[in-house]
């Protein structure tokens, strides 16, 4: 069964800095997506940004890219310029790619705080 | 833009009642989800089903039970609710495509159920 680990229970930054967000997952497949999804405070989960395992360039949505690292199983979350909405919890997922409905399986969840 | 809502955004029931919680969703997608969110334990899979009248067990599948007989609608049930059964609720939904994808899931606002 595929695992995912989120190893920053909490993170806090300072307004227009970088922070990077860590997750590690476990697995055997070799077809598989990876997500990063923010859920605000009180507000409705959003996608951040996802991956497709078999495209090596990482990808990158504005002030938000990551780093992914296929052999060392690592998908870290970078957000530049932090901005004071960026504060919520996030969490990282992985998606088994075989066709049909496919589940996520989830992290515990990184709760970030952006500090004016 | 995909929108899935929830029938309720809180919801305080008594130990025993039958509960039952609505999630719409307005993009003809084939998938929907049922999780449940725990501080510090994430989210984790409920049921999800990927047709009408289809479902699936998800990882904690005990004491609930769903329903879905029309596409854009998916119900969770709470048989006989239990105060261990407290908790956030979000629902969720995808599209499905032939071959190997893992798609976007849109969630919803959540509905946060206490049972007394």
């Amino acid at each position: 069964a595929q695992t995912v680990t989120q190893s920053q229970p909490e993170m806090s930054v300072q307004e227009a800095e970088t922070v990077t967000l860590s997750c590690t997952y476990d697995t055997s497949e070799n077809n598989y997506y990876l997500f990063w999804y923010k859920q605000p405070p009180s507000r409705q989960m959003i996608l951040v940004i996802r991956q497709e395992a078999y495209k090596q360039q990482n990808a990158t949505e504005n002030r938000f890219s990551v780093n992914f690292q296929k052999a060392a199983k690592s998908f870290s979350l970078k957000i530049s310029d932090s901005q004071l909405g960026d504060t919520a919890m996030y969490f990282c997922a992985f998606g088994r790619a075989q066709g049909g409905s496919e589940k996520l399986v989830f992290g515990k969840g990184t709760k970030l705080t952006v500090n004016p | 833009d995909v929108k899935v809502t929830q029938s309720s955004r809180y919801l305080v029931k008594r130990t025993g009642e039958k509960v039952f919680l609505e999630c719409v969703q307005d993009m003809d997608h084939e998938n929907m989800f049922w999780y449940r969110q725990d501080p510090g334990l994430g989210l984790r899979l409920i049921y999800f089903s990927y047709d009408v009248k289809m479902k699936e067990k998800g990882d904690i599948p005990e004491g609930y039970s769903v329903s879905r007989e029309k596409k854009e609608r998916f119900s969770l049930i709470l048989e006989s609710a239990s105060t261990n059964q407290t908790s956030m609720y979000l629902c969720a939904s995808s599209t499905q495509w032939e071959g190997p994808r893992v798609e976007t899931q849109y969630f919803g606002p959540g509905t946060r159920l206490l049972v007394l």
